[in-house]
């Protein structure tokens, strides 16, 4: 089955750090573009950062590039988000995606996991 | 950035009925305009891809049109199961940016 699944969320103390993973399984993850979005409770999607199949180049959003950094580990299957220092505004469910085509540039994101929700306070 | 502004932000309609949600770009964005469902709780699905093509497994009522700056969501006849918050999303450009969101809710 095609799925992704993400784990990692918490409470944190602002200026705290926190590393989000997102299993995948029924598929190869580095063949595809992965992103992480985000969902502040009560409030809209939110992009926040993809990396590309094949050579795994990375774009984020502005709010927090310096900050945050994904990865994934091919082996493994995984994807990552490693958040440095954390702000009340980035308190979020954050979810991981799967862009629609493989070996393509993201056109969509057709494989959702349900989120792992991150609380930043202190 | 390109900002997506989507109208109306909720709309109340009945079982059977036909309802249209809009989706303007703030800049030419070619067909690159998704169109997301989310409930409560859930993972967002994707309904439409390429500002018309149909996702495989989401219901023939929902279809989608437009072009460059604007666009349309329908779903041509209500079923219960389609009360739901609506997003549209540009994939021209990053950032990727989503609407506000459009909360369909049982008149």
């Amino acid at each position: 089955q095609v799925q992704v699944v993400e784990s990692g969320g918490g409470l944190v103390k602002p200026g705290g750090s926190l590393r989000l993973s997102c299993a995948a399984s029924g598929f190869s993850l580095s063949d595809y573009y992965m992103s992480w979005f985000r969902q502040a409770p009560g409030k809209g999607l939110e992009w926040v950062s993809y990396i590309s199949s094949g050579s795994g180049y990375t774009h984020y959003t502005d709010s927090v590039k310096g900050r945050f950094t994904i990865s994934r580990d091919n082996a493994k299957n995984s994807l990552y988000l490693q958040m440095n220092s954390l702000r009340a505004e980035d308190t979020a469910i954050y979810h991981c995606a799967r862009a629609r085509r493989a070996l393509a540039a993201a056109d969509a994101f057709d494989i959702w996991g349900r989120g792992t929700m991150v609380t930043v306070s202190a | 950035d390109i900002q997506m502004t989507q109208s109306p932000s909720s709309l109340s309609a009945s079982v059977g009925d036909r309802v249209t949600i809009t989706c303007r770009a703030s800049q030419d964005i070619s067909t690159y305009l998704n169109w997301y469902q989310q409930k409560p709780g859930k993972a967002p699905r994707l309904l439409i891809y390429g500002a018309s093509s149909l996702q495989t497994g989401a219901p023939s009522r929902f279809s989608g049109s437009g072009s460059g700056t604007d666009f349309t969501l329908t779903i041509s006849t209500l079923q219960p199961q389609d009360f739901a918050t609506y997003y549209c999303q540009q994939c021209s450009a990053v950032p990727l940016t989503f609407g506000g969101g459009t909360t369909l809710v049982i008149k």
